[in-house]
């Protein structure tokens, strides 16, 4: 297996812009989180889906952020209109119900500019 | 989920082993202790996990305390790829998915 796959790398985007994070887990995980990772800030949990429903989106900083998982294999992290202070890697990691190690993908740099 | 206290920072030396603390007092029965570590620039990596005995992979040991408010992951041979950021966790375990959540870890530079 590839591990969980994100997209793209990096992303450089203007202010103001939808950014479209995308995430797709490793195949039979049926628990999938997203993280946002600052200095300031370190490793915050934004959302996390548990079959493809979202359980917890406290974390979900403002209405410009938003989230989907339409099926098993794939799932987006919106940011609508982005700002500077989004500049941050995001990671997404999955796992499976019986087993609750997590593995992580690569992460997206997203810088705002 | 329980809060965990980590020591910001330690260094060890390269061959001698890593010895990492962690207090989890107000952990709760059902849950688990977790260590996952970044090296820097990569999504962190799961090491090992345990509930009240004490653990042992390929790549560290567990050791929990009998009151489980305390534990202590331990790499046997550092080596200069276990410089990382290593993070503690306390979560519900097998059969439920709790939150996953981060505290700031402490950051082990192995040095030569």
């Amino acid at each position: 297996d590839a591990g969980v796959i994100q997209s793209p790398r990096h992303e450089v985007t203007e202010m103001g812009q939808e950014v479209t994070l995308r995430c797709k887990p490793i195949s039979g995980h049926n628990s999938l989180f997203w993280y946002r990772q600052t200095m300031m800030r370190g490793l915050e949990l934004l959302i996390y889906f548990n079959n493809n429903v979202p359980i917890d989106d406290s974390g979900m900083p403002e209405d410009r952020f938003s989230a989907k998982m339409p099926n098993a294999s794939f799932s987006t992290l919106k940011i609508q209109p982005s700002e500077p202070r989004d500049s941050a890697v995001y990671f997404c990691a999955s796992s499976t119900t019986e087993n609750t190690e997590a593995f992580f993908g690569q992460g997206t740099r997203l810088t705002v500019v | 989920d329980a809060k965990t206290t980590q020591p910001p920072s330690m260094d060890c030396a390269e061959g001698r082993a890593a010895n990492l603390p962690c207090n989890h007092s107000t952990i709760s029965g059902n849950e688990y202790v977790y260590w996952y570590r970044q090296i820097h620039s990569q999504g962190p990596q799961y090491i090992i996990h345990g509930l009240k005995n004490n653990e042992t992979n390929e790549m560290a040991s567990l050791i929990i305390t009998e009151d489980r408010k305390s534990s202590t992951l331990i790499l046997p041979h550092a080596t200069l790829r276990d410089t990382a950021v290593y993070y503690c966790i306390v979560r519900v375990g097998r059969g439920s998915q709790g939150n996953l959540i981060f505290g700031k870890g402490t950051k082990l530079s192995v040095k030569p």
